[in-house]
């Protein structure tokens, strides 16, 4: 079945500094690639999603880049603000059932 | 709201006991899914539905786990003989298509189930 890395595990950043979470996947078949956003006790918030017939989509401070050659697609955040800490998710998934596999998450801290 | 639903927040039962958790969907959602998270942990995937038909389970789902989702609209996740490992976070999320990929995938707020 399928397998998500994801790194960093934490990251802190100061406020007006970018992140960057990046996320690798095992099955050649996945073609859907969402991410997450969970704040304490909420629950995981789509933030943006990519296809993989596209290598890059941008919605304002943030975007996602696909790599589906090397299998890994990544996270950025700019201009980060103390309200975008949170636990971010990656998440693949591909086949007929569309169920996603997800990271182990990333902490980003923001610190003001 | 248009959202994904749960009931209840939170639950705390007894090792042992059954418990029965509800998911209602966004409405035109055709798909129906259960997730399972633990504290430090992304949200891990049990069972889904298209339509009423549950088409696929985890082997995270054991046999004290059975789900259901009749006519396709709400569906119900009971766990029998409730035990402590079964704590977590249940996260029912719903989805249509899109160009062959999902489309709208939501979660709901989730059911904290606590056994003592």
């Amino acid at each position: 079945g399928e397998n998500v890395e994801q790194h960093p595990s934490t990251l802190s950043v100061q406020e007006g500094d970018s992140a960057v979470i990046k996320c690798t996947y095992s099955d050649s078949a996945s073609n859907y690639f969402p991410w997450y956003k969970q704040e304490l006790g909420k629950r995981p918030q789509l933030i943006i999603d990519i296809r993989s017939n596209v290598g890059e989509k941008k919605d304002q401070r943030i975007a996602v880049t696909l790599n589906k050659t090397a299998k890994h697609f990544s996270l950025h955040i700019t201009e980060t603000q103390p309200e975008d800490s949170a636990v971010y998710f990656c998440a693949a998934s591909g086949g007929s059932n569309y169920k996603l596999t997800f990271g182990k998450g990333t902490l980003l801290t923001v610190n003001p | 709201d248009t959202g994904v639903s749960q009931d209840p927040r939170h639950k705390i039962t007894k090792r042992g006991q059954n418990v029965t958790f509800r998911c209602d969907p966004i409405s035109e959602h055709n798909r129906l899914y259960w997730y399972r998270q633990t504290l430090g942990q992304g949200p891990e995937f049990l069972t889904y539905f298209q339509n009423e038909a549950q088409l696929e389970k985890s082997r995270l789902l054991s046999d004290r786990f059975s789900a259901e989702r009749p006519k396709g609209s709400f569906s119900t996740l009971e766990i029998q003989r409730t035990e402590q490992g079964d704590s977590a976070m249940y996260l029912c999320a719903s989805s249509t298509w899109d160009t062959r990929t999902p489309y709208g995938y939501t979660f709901g707020s989730g059911t904290r189930l606590t056994v003592v």
